[in-house]
C-alpha cells in the first residue's frame, strides 16, 4: 500500500538557519505530493504540492521538488524564522485511492 | 470565510458514553474526511464521503460511524467510547478528492477515561 517516511523529530534549529526536512514515499502509480503544516493549536494547512515528476512546490520561502527516481519530496528553506516553528506532514495521493497518507510528521522549533 | 468548522474543541467522555463530533463547511465542497492525529502516527483516515449520500470506510472505522445527509455537514459519531479513542480528531474537505488542496478543521480534543 501506499506509504509515507519523513524523518524523525524534533529538529531544532536557530534562526536563519538551512532548513531540510526528509521525506520519501512508496506508492502505486503517479502521486501527487504536499506539504502540509500545523501551527500549534491548529489545524492542518497546505503548504506547497507538486503533481508530477520534476515539479517543484514553492511557498512562504519553503520548496519541494518531486524526485520519482528517488521517492523523495524532501521540504527546504533557505533562512528559518522562529514563526516558522509548528509541525510538518508529507502527504501523498493517488488517483486509485481516495485519501491522502501522511507521514508522521516533523516537528521543527527555531529559536533566536 | 469561516471554511471548516468543527465542534466540540475538548470533550472528555466517560467509557462507553456516545458523542456526535460535528463537521461543516461552506464552500460548497464535495469530499469531506475525518482522520484521527495520534502521537508518532500521524494522521490516519477513518471515514470519508465523496458527496452528500456517500459514504465508505478509512483505515481506521471501527468504533465510529459517519453519515452525510448534506454537502455541508459530516457528523463523526462514537458509539460507545473506548480509551483507545482518546486522540485528536480533524475533519477536512476539498473540492475533489484528487490533486486539490484540503482544508482542516481546527480539531477536536477527545479524552475518554
Amino acid at each position: 500500500g501506499d506509504s509515507v517516511t519523513q524523518m524523525e523529530g524534533p529538529v531544532t534549529l536557530s534562526e536563519e538557519a538551512f532548513l531540510t526536512i526528509n521525506c520519501t514515499y512508496t506508492a502505486t502509480g503517479y502521486p501527487s505530493l504536499f506539504w502540509y503544516v500545523q501551527y500549534p493549536g491548529e489545524g492542518l494547512q497546505l503548504l506547497l504540492k507538486a503533481t508530477k515528476a520534476d515539479d517543484k512546490g514553492s511557498n512562504k520561502g519553503f520548496e519541494a521538488t518531486y524526485r520519482k527516481e528517488t521517492t523523495s519530496f524532501h521540504l527546504e528553506k533557505g533562512s528559518v524564522q522562529v514563526s516558522d516553528s509548528a509541525v510538518y506532514f508529507c502527504a501523498l495521493l493517488t488517483g486509485t485511492a481516495s485519501k491522502l497518507t501522511f507521514g508522521t510528521g516533523t516537528r521543527l522549533q527555531v529559536t533566536l | 470565510n469561516a471554511g471548516v468548522t468543527q465542534t466540540p474543541k475538548f470533550q472528555v467522555l466517560k467509557t462507553g458514553q456516545s458523542m456526535t463530533l460535528q463537521c461543516a463547511q461552506d464552500m460548497n465542497h464535495e469530499y469531506m474526511s475525518w482522520y484521527r492525529q495520534d502521537p508518532g502516527m500521524g494522521l490516519r483516515l477513518i471515514h470519508y464521503s465523496v458527496g452528500a449520500g456517500i459514504t465508505d470506510q478509512g483505515e481506521v472505522p471501527n468504533g465510529y460511524n459517519v453519515s452525510r445527509s448534506t454537502t455541508e455537514d459530516f457528523p463523526l459519531r462514537l458509539l460507545s467510547a473506548a480509551p483507545s479513542q482518546t486522540s485528536v480528531y480533524f475533519c477536512a474537505s476539498s473540492y475533489s478528492v484528487l490533486n486539490t488542496e484540503a482544508f482542516f478543521g481546527q480539531g477536536t480534543r477527545l479524552t475518554v477515561v
